[in-house]
């Protein structure tokens, strides 16, 4: 099993530019979260998906970002436009829903510079 | 106030030393507790996972519950410099089996 995927590892771009990062989750699982990891906030939840459905986004940090999961094996969160407190690193983890023992996979992470 | 606290460190200890690290919790809806380590430039990966109160063993590795405190432990014996990493912990009420509430990590160092 190749774990969960995500892309680009690394993005450096300039404030106000659009970001697209990616996921593939691990086939078989049907949650999908979006992490944010920094040194001041340490990880904090953005949004997690349940079969594809966006069930809580409460962490989403303002308009400027959006998820989308258009399919079971793939899900973008997207920042436009961005801005240099964006900069950190992006996990993306997937599970199997509901199951009291549940464990969540991560990704490698993206680990994003804006500019 | 967060809902999970737990010390950045970073902790430094040498090889062989017994390590403890720390969380505290303000929820006392939590009954499920877990332990990731995170190498760095990694995702984190799930060490122990525990339920509601009590002791959990795994090789070199017990996580400890306290309920009572909002406290929850995890301890490393015959710590190896490949244990060095960050450490996460993590906890979940009965009711949300998704939404995971993680402390801000505990970055250690064993030093050869």
């Amino acid at each position: 099993d190749a774990g969960v995927i995500q892309s680009p590892r690394h993005e450096v771009t300039e404030m106000g530019q659009e970001v697209t990062l990616r996921c593939k989750p691990i086939s078989g699982h049907n949650s999908l979260f979006w992490y944010r990891q920094t040194m001041m906030r340490g990880l904090e939840l953005l949004i997690y998906f349940n079969n594809n459905v966006p069930i809580d986004d409460s962490g989403m940090p303002e308009d400027r970002f959006s998820a989308k999961m258009p399919n079971a094996s793939f899900s973008t969160l997207k920042i436009q436009p961005s801005e240099p407190r964006d900069s950190a690193v992006y996990f993306c983890a997937s599970s199997i829903r509901d199951r009291k023992d549940n464990e969540q996979f991560f990704g490698p992470g993206t680990r994003l510079t804006v500019l | 106030q967060k809902e999970v606290e737990q010390d950045p460190g970073p902790l430094s200890v040498p090889e062989g030393a017994i390590v403890s690290l720390n969380c505290t919790y303000s929820n006392s809806a939590f009954q499920y507790f877990m332990w990731y380590r995170q190498y760095s430039r990694k995702g984190p990966e799930l060490l122990m996972y525990t339920y509601s109160s009590g002791n959990k063993e795994d090789g070199r590795f017990t996580a400890q519950v306290d309920k009572s405190s909002k406290y929850i432990s995890l301890f490393i014996r015959d710590s190896q410099p490949s244990d060095s990493a960050t450490y996460l912990c993590a906890m979940r009420p009965p009711y949300n089996f998704n939404k995971f509430y993680f402390g801000s990590g505990t970055k250690l160092n064993v030093k050869p």
